[in-house]
C-alpha cells in the first residue's frame, strides 16, 4: 500500500514558469487537499476536493489551479511561478467523514528563482 | 475566521512531561486534531478530540474544552525520538477542512 505519493520531491523553477505537482493516493479516499508550509509556519490550505469533479478554494488559492478527474489523482498547477511560491507543498487525503485524520504525502520542496 | 495559537518552542529532558497548549478563536468549532512532524518529514496524525475531555493513546494524551476554546497535547515519558514539531488543527464543522496552528517545536535533551 503506497498511501499518498507526491512527485517530484524537489523542483527549481524560474519566475514565470509553470509546472504541475502530482499527487496520487491508493486508499480510495474521497477527500484530497493541498497545503503549503513555509519556515516556522503551520500548514496553509491551498485547494481541496471532496470527490471527483469537485474542487474548492482554501486559505491561499491565488496562483494555483487544481482539478480532480479521478478519485486517485489531485494535481496542483502553478500557472506562473513567483518567488513567493517558494515553499514545501504537501498533498493530503482522508475519508470524507473522517477529515480530521489526514494522510500526508512526503512533500515537494519548490524553489522559485 | 479561525486561528489557532500555540507556543513556538518547548524544551524538556528525557523522561519528563510536556504539555503543548492550543487556544483558538472561532465560532461553531467542532473538534481538535494533533499532528507530529519530524524535521524534513511529513505530518502524521496523532489524535482527535471530537468531544470535551481527555483522549489517551499510549504516552500521548489530548484534551479539549470547547467552552474554554482550549486544548492541549500531553507528552509523557519523553524520549529523544519525540523531538519534533507538533501542530493542532481545527475544523469548523464535522468533516470540514482543517486549519492548522503555527506549530510547537519540542526539543528533548538527554
Amino acid at each position: 500500500n503506497a498511501g499518498v505519493t507526491q512527485t517530484p520531491k524537489f523542483q527549481v523553477l524560474k519566475t514565470g514558469q509553470s509546472m504541475t505537482l502530482q499527487c496520487a493516493q491508493d486508499m480510495n479516499h474521497e477527500y484530497m487537499s493541498w497545503y503549503r508550509q513555509d519556515p516556522g509556519m503551520g500548514l496553509r490550505l491551498i485547494h481541496y476536493s471532496v470527490g471527483a469533479g469537485i474542487t474548492d478554494q482554501g486559505e491561499v488559492p491565488n496562483g494555483y489551479n487544481v482539478s480532480r478527474s479521478t478519485t486517485e489523482d489531485f494535481p496542483l498547477r502553478l500557472l506562473s511561478a513567483a518567488p513567493s511560491q517558494t515553499s514545501v507543498y504537501f498533498c493530503a487525503s482522508s475519508f470524507r467523514d473522517n477529515r480530521e485524520k489526514l494522510f500526508f504525502g512526503s512533500g515537494t520542496q519548490l524553489s522559485v528563482l | 475566521g479561525q486561528s489557532l495559537e500555540q507556543p513556538s518552542e518547548v524544551t524538556a529532558v528525557e523522561g519528563a512531561i510536556v504539555q503543548i497548549n492550543c487556544t483558538y478563536q472561532t465560532s461553531g468549532f467542532y473538534g481538535l486534531s494533533w499532528y507530529q512532524q519530524h524535521d524534513g518529514g511529513a505530518p502524521t496524525f496523532l489524535s482527535y478530540n471530537a468531544l470535551d475531555g481527555l483522549e489517551e493513546t499510549g504516552r500521548f494524551s489530548s484534551f479539549l474544552s470547547r467552552s474554554d476554546s482550549y486544548g492541549y497535547l500531553l507528552l509523557q515519558e519523553l524520549q529523544m525520538k519525540d523531538s519534533a514539531s507538533y501542530f493542532c488543527a481545527g475544523s469548523k464543522a464535522a468533516g470540514n477542512k482543517l486549519t492548522f496552528g503555527g506549530g510547537t517545536r519540542v526539543l528533548v535533551k538527554p
